[in-house]
């Protein structure tokens, strides 16, 4: 049992192109989401998804796509990379239906953008 | 201000000791909290949950939530050094709903041999 998988674990981008960070869980959790955490800011949610086919926007959305065509799979799109996206970025799942209780989290993906 | 408030320390402790961590919170609405531990380049991963007033125990850690001073703490007895990482606390926001979740900024926590 893998729990939430992220991958790449650091990635280093230009401004101005684009990536996606990839995020799977293998627990059939309907809840994902999205969230930065950078020095002195704590963790912020950027988008969420309450199960397949439906997204929503969290606390700092600006910059990000998200889409969920699977349970499995919640994909992080950035459109064109800017330095205040340098952060690490974290997926996480719940087992608890259409809410954010006991969040599981993945390792995380370490992005800097120069 | 923040809804979540947290020490971010560090806080230096010698193996053996009770170590007490504190959140603080702003907004009296609410239905659970929780603790998270980060270890150094890591993930949170959850530590404890509650969703009521009063104290809640697992092992060697109790989290106590006190309503009337809007307070959360995570107590670790019988501290080790594996302890040794940033702990999270976390709250649902005013309202609940699945974008309901508001974390402090961490405090990190140093176990000395």
């Amino acid at each position: 049992n893998a729990g939430v998988t992220q991958t790449p674990k650091f990635q280093v981008l230009k401004t101005g192109q684009s990536m996606t960070l990839q995020c799977a869980q293998d627990m059939n959790h309907e809840y994902m989401s999205w969230y930065r955490q950078d020095p002195g800011m704590g963790l912020r949610l950027i988008h969420y998804s309450v199960g397949a086919g439906i997204t929503d926007q969290g606390e700092v959305p600006n910059g990000y796509n998200v889409s969920r065509s699977t349970t499995e799979d919640f994909p992080l799109r950035l459109l064109s990379a800017a330095p205040s996206q340098t952060s690490v970025y974290f997926c996480a799942s719940s087992p608890v239906q259409g809410n954010n209780e006991k969040l599981f989290f993945g390792s995380g993906t370490q992005l800097s953008v120069l | 201000q923040k809804e979540v408030e947290q020490d971010p320390g560090p806080l230096s402790v010698p193996e053996g000791a009770i170590v007490s961590l504190n959140c603080t919170y702003s907004n009296s609405a609410f239905q659970y909290f929780m603790w998270y531990r980060q270890y150094s380049r890591k993930g949170p991963e959850l530590l404890m949950y509650t969703y009521s007033s009063g104290n809640k125990e697992d092992g060697r850690f109790t989290a106590q939530v006190d309503k009337s001073s809007k307070y959360i703490s995570l107590f670790i007895r019988d501290s080790q050094p594996s302890d040794s990482a940033t702990y999270l606390c976390a709250k649902d926001r005013a309202g609940g709903g699945a974008d309901g979740l508001t974390f402090g900024k961490g405090t990190h926590l140093i176990i000395q041999p």
